[in-house]
C-alpha cells in the first residue's frame, strides 16, 4: 500500500492570506486527488491532480481559489488562496495506482483553521 | 436525492455487540464498494472492499453489497472499544481504477467496555 505524507499537519491562518500543503507518496502512482471535509461532513472531492497538466476540478471548486499542482508521480500541492473563515476544514490527499488494484489510499489529513 | 445516503448515528453500543452500518446510493452504475474507518482527527483507512454484490467477510468485519435495492451494508461482530470511530461508505466505478470515491457522510460509532 502506497504511504502518503501530508504538511502541515494542521495550521491555523489569516483571513485573506493563502496556504500551500504538500502531499508525498512514497511509491509512483497513477492519479492523485484532493478531498475536503468541513467538520460534522463527510469527503467532498476537490479536484484530480493531473500529473504534467492542469487539474481537473468538481463542480463548485474552481483553480483560482484551489490551485493545485502536480510535477511529478509522487508530490502534489494544493494551495488555499484568500482564505475565510468558510475554508476551515481537513484537507486530504488521496492516491491510486493501478498496482494497488481498486484501492484509493488517504494521507492523515491537514487541519486547516481559519481566524 | 443524494449520491450516497448514511445515517450519521451517533451509534453507541456495549462491547462484544454485533454492529450493523447501512448505506444507500442512487447510481446503478457503480460497482465497487468501499467502506473506510476514520479515526478522530485521522485520515480515512481502507477496511473492506467489494466489488459488484454479494459478501465479503475480513476477520470480524462483513461486508454485504446488494445492487437490486442499492443497499451496502458492513457488520462488525464482537465489537471493540477499538472499533469507535466514524465509518464512510463509498461507491464508485463502473470503472472505479482511477475513479474518485463518493462518499457519505459516515455513521460514527462508539463502543463502550
Amino acid at each position: 500500500s502506497a504511504v502518503i505524507s501530508q504538511k502541515p499537519s494542521r495550521d491555523i491562518c489569516q483571513r485573506g492570506t493563502s496556504l500551500t500543503i504538500q502531499c508525498q507518496v512514497d511509491s509512483q502512482v497513477t492519479m492523485m486527488f484532493w478531498y475536503r471535509q468541513q467538520p460534522g461532513q463527510s469527503l467532498t472531492l476537490i479536484a484530480t491532480a493531473n500529473q504534467g497538466s492542469e487539474a481537473t476540478y468538481e463542480s463548485g471548486f474552481v483553480i483560482d481559489k484551489f490551485p493545485i499542482s502536480r510535477p511529478n508521480l509522487t508530490f502534489s500541492t494544493l494551495t488555499v488562496s484568500n482564505m475565510s473563515p468558510e475554508d476551515s476544514s481537513i484537507y486530504l490527499c488521496s492516491a491510486w495506482d493501478r498496482a494497488s488494484g481498486n484501492t484509493i489510499y488517504f494521507g492523515e489529513g491537514s487541519w486547516l483553521t481559519v481566524v | 436525492q443524494k449520491e450516497v445516503e448514511q445515517d450519521p448515528g451517533p451509534l453507541s453500543v456495549p462491547e462484544g455487540a454485533i454492529v450493523s452500518l447501512n448505506c444507500t446510493y442512487s447510481n446503478s452504475a457503480f460497482q465497487y464498494f468501499m467502506w473506510y474507518r476514520q479515526y478522530s482527527r485521522k485520515g480515512p483507512e481502507l477496511l473492506m472492499y467489494t466489488y459488484s454484490s454479494g459478501n465479503k467477510e475480513d476477520g470480524r468485519f462483513t461486508a454485504q453489497v446488494d445492487k437490486s435495492s442499492k443497499y451496502i451494508s458492513l457488520f462488525i461482530r464482537d465489537s471493540q472499544p477499538s472499533d469507535s470511530a466514524t465509518y464512510l461508505c463509498a461507491p464508485g466505478g463502473p470503472n472505479q481504477a482511477g475513479t474518485a470515491l463518493i462518499f457519505g457522510k459516515g455513521t460514527t460509532l462508539s463502543v463502550s467496555s
